[in-house]
């Protein structure tokens, strides 16, 4: 399977704290995309990092790929209660007629005040 | 808002009934998918359309019959569910199927099957 697989599956941190949360696949990628699911809602996507991309910033999100290892890593600076969500990496899979996203079982972060 | 809506929020049905979900998107986008959300399971991909044509069924039982009317709508009916049917039903959609495309999801249905 080439489904992501997020670690851990659960993480629970204070306001301020940073976040970092793991995510290894298993075959390769051109891209891997991180998204975020506020419970019991739709998933919003976060940030897009191509095989050849080692970082990538956006506002407090720093994402990491790593393709000889097959792994990612997302990390959140200086939480916020509102972050409070399951994160899920993604990873592309060439299907009949074009791509599919391959989506792990999340990291349900809870960032206390 | 994502430009993507879905109704109903929340559904109850029996094992008997027939109900029918629905999605729409406001972004002009090419490709729509469902995906069924279960607790502690990754998200399944169940179908994918593109230009209204079904490209992709995930080996999804015959008691969900997709229908795409037109680029902008999706449809999911059910029929005959049964109890581990229930989960949370997403909608996306992506301008195309390329490997750079993100998807924009609905809020999703919650479907309880009694």
């Amino acid at each position: 399977s080439q489904q992501g697989e997020e670690d851990p599956q659960a993480l629970s941190i204070q306001e301020g704290e940073n976040a970092t949360m793991n995510c290894s696949y298993k075959t390769s990628i051109n891209n891997l995309q991180w998204y975020r699911q506020n419970s019991g809602r739709g998933l919003v996507h976060l940030i897009l990092i191509r095989s050849n991309e080692r970082e990538k910033h956006s506002g407090r999100l720093r994402v990491t790929l790593d393709t000889s290892k097959k792994s990612s890593s997302l990390l959140i600076t200086a939480s916020r209660a509102a972050d409070t969500a399951s994160y899920f990496c993604a990873t592309d899979a060439l299907k009949n007629s074009g791509y599919a996203l391959n989506f792990g079982k999340g990291t349900s972060l809870l960032v206390t005040p | 808002e994502t430009g993507v809506t879905q109704t109903p929020r929340h559904l109850v049905m029996g094992m008997t009934n027939k109900k029918s979900l629905k999605c729409e998107q406001h972004l002009g986008h090419n490709a729509m998918y469902w995906y069924k959300q279960s607790a502690k399971k990754p998200l399944e991909l169940m179908f994918v359309y593109n230009f209204k044509e079904q490209t992709e069924n995930n080996s999804v039982p015959s008691r969900f019959s997709p229908e795409c009317p037109n680029s902008s709508h999706l449809f999911l009916h059910l029929h005959t569910l049964q109890p581990e049917d229930s989960a949370l039903y997403l909608c996306a959609s992506s301008q195309d199927r390329r490997s750079t495309d993100t998807q924009y999801f609905g809020p999703g249905t919650r479907l309880t099957v009694l």
